[in-house]
């Protein structure tokens, strides 16, 4: 079975913080997302990478940045953390050429930005 | 750009009864996917039921099937004989061929009552 971790299941930061967000996948995808999850707004893609050291921006990447060093590790990255940055966040990874490239996901980090 | 429509936020089924959840989406494609995905109350999301738009046959798993209606642009989850396991939040989701994101609409929550 995939799966894929994310580093802490909640966490509080104060407003200015540089907070990290980890995830990891053991299945060799090279596909990894970053969502965030918001009531009435279901899920916004942040960043996805296709490979080591390549992204691309989703649809809401402001205030974010990503990082991939290793094939299984994805970082997200806010670099200075705001109210309105309180939130779910969702980590993903699929296999590319797999058929439909299913997204496994991880079990989300709940983060409360104070 | 593609849309995902889930125009029921909350749905309410008794057990043994069956229930259906809407899903509209907007695509110019012509090669694409669409998913069907559950995330229980604090749990992990994970991959109810999928289906490829060049195949007419409607997608099953078990007590799980989708009514999929190509001209309509319509994708909808027919859950079975529900049962208490199945209360969850449900997100349909689209994804083009050619790419690896995935389009979510804002989500159902199915509430199994007694």
């Amino acid at each position: 079975d995939v799966k894929v971790t994310q580093s802490s299941r909640y966490l509080v930061k104060r407003t200015g913080e540089k907070v990290f967000l980890e995830c990891v996948q053991d299945m060799d995808h090279e596909n990894m997302f970053w969502y965030r999850q918001d009531p009435g707004l279901g899920l916004r893609l942040i960043y996805f990478s296709y490979d080591v050291k390549m992204k691309e921006k989703g649809d809401i990447p402001e205030g974010y940045s990503v990082s991939r060093e290793k094939k299984e590790r994805f970082s997200l990255i806010l670099e200075s953390a705001s109210t309105n940055q309180t939130s779910m966040y969702l980590c993903a990874s699929s296999l590319i050429w797999a058929f439909s490239e299913t997204q496994y996901f991880g079990p989300g980090t709940r983060l409360l930005v104070l | 750009a593609q849309t995902v429509t889930q125009s029921q936020p909350e749905m309410s089924v008794q057990e043994a009864e069956t229930v259906t959840l809407s899903c509209t989406y907007d695509t110019s494609e012509s090669d694409y996917y669409l998913f069907w995905y559950k995330q229980p109350p604090s749990r992990q999301m994970i991959l109810v039921i999928r289906q490829e738009a060049y195949k007419q046959q409607n997608a099953t798993e078990n007590r799980f099937s989708v009514n999929f209606q190509k001209a309509a642009k319509s994708f909808s989850l027919k859950i079975s004989d529900s049962q208490l396991g199945d209360a969850a939040m449900y997100f349909c989701a689209y994804k083009a061929g050619t790419a690896s994101k995935l389009t979510f609409g804002t989500g159902t929550r199915l509430q199994v009552t007694l």
